[in-house]
């Protein structure tokens, strides 16, 4: 499958803990994005990390990727009751239909307060 | 627009009747995609529309299904006979030349 895996699949933490999820993948790509989805509706674009890219910081946010191991991280520091959400790896494949993100099926985040 | 839109939020239709689904994307995106995601599942594509280019229409998952854009700016998503396993939240993003996208709220289709 060309699709991202995202780990673990739930992730139950307490308000102030940090939370990390993870997504593993098998083919090239471009880029990796990862999204927020609150009440499986729309989703929210946290960071995109492109494939020359090893770590990026948003705010409480931090994505790495490791284009040997395929594989990327994203860790939400200082976590906050809001925080709880499912989120999303997001792959640009290389090649046709590069246009297209390929999506995990997401880690489902809840923060306890 | 300030960000995509889409209509209705929620629709609820029989077994057998066709929907309409719409896409405002954000004005001077070029690029549209509609995606669905069936319950607990991350995002399938359906189809996508660059310009005046003819779209993608790879990932529809049958002929009942088409998409059209209009003037290179709304779209609509049309499900002919829908069945049950069409039940999904149909979401649409726009972007300016294939990069970042930015997704709409959603349309929560259920058919019975």
């Amino acid at each position: 499958s060309q699709q991202g895996e995202e780990d673990p699949q739930a992730l139950s933490i307490q308000e102030g803990e940090n939370a990390t999820m993870n997504c593993s993948y098998k083919t090239s790509i471009n880029n990796l994005q990862w999204y927020r989805q609150n009440s499986g509706r729309g989703l929210v674009h946290l960071i995109l990390i492109r494939s020359n890219e090893r770590e990026k910081h948003s705010g409480r946010l931090r994505v790495t990727l490791d284009t040997s191991k395929k594989s990327s991280s994203l860790l939400i520091t200082a976590s906050r009751a809001a925080d709880t959400a499912s989120y999303f790896c997001a792959l640009r494949i290389v090649g046709a239909g590069s246009y297209q993100l390929t999506f995990g099926k997401g880690t489902k985040l809840s923060v306890i307060p | 627009g300030a960000g995509v839109s889409q209509s209705p939020s929620n629709k609820v239709t029989e077994k057998g009747k066709d929907v309409e689904l719409r896409c405002d994307p954000i004005s001077g995106h070029t690029a549209l995609y509609w995606y669905r995601q069936s319950l607990g599942q991350g995002l399938e594509f359906l189809i996508y529309f660059q310009g005046n280019s003819a779209p993608d229409k790879s990932g529809l998952p049958s002929d009942r299904f088409s998409a059209e854009r209009t003037g290179g700016s709304v779209s609509t998503l049309t499900i002919q006979r829908t069945q049950q396993e069409d039940s999904a939240v149909y979401l649409c993003a726009s972007s300016l030349l294939s990069d970042l996208e930015v997704f709409g709220p959603g349309t929560r289709l259920t058919v019975l």
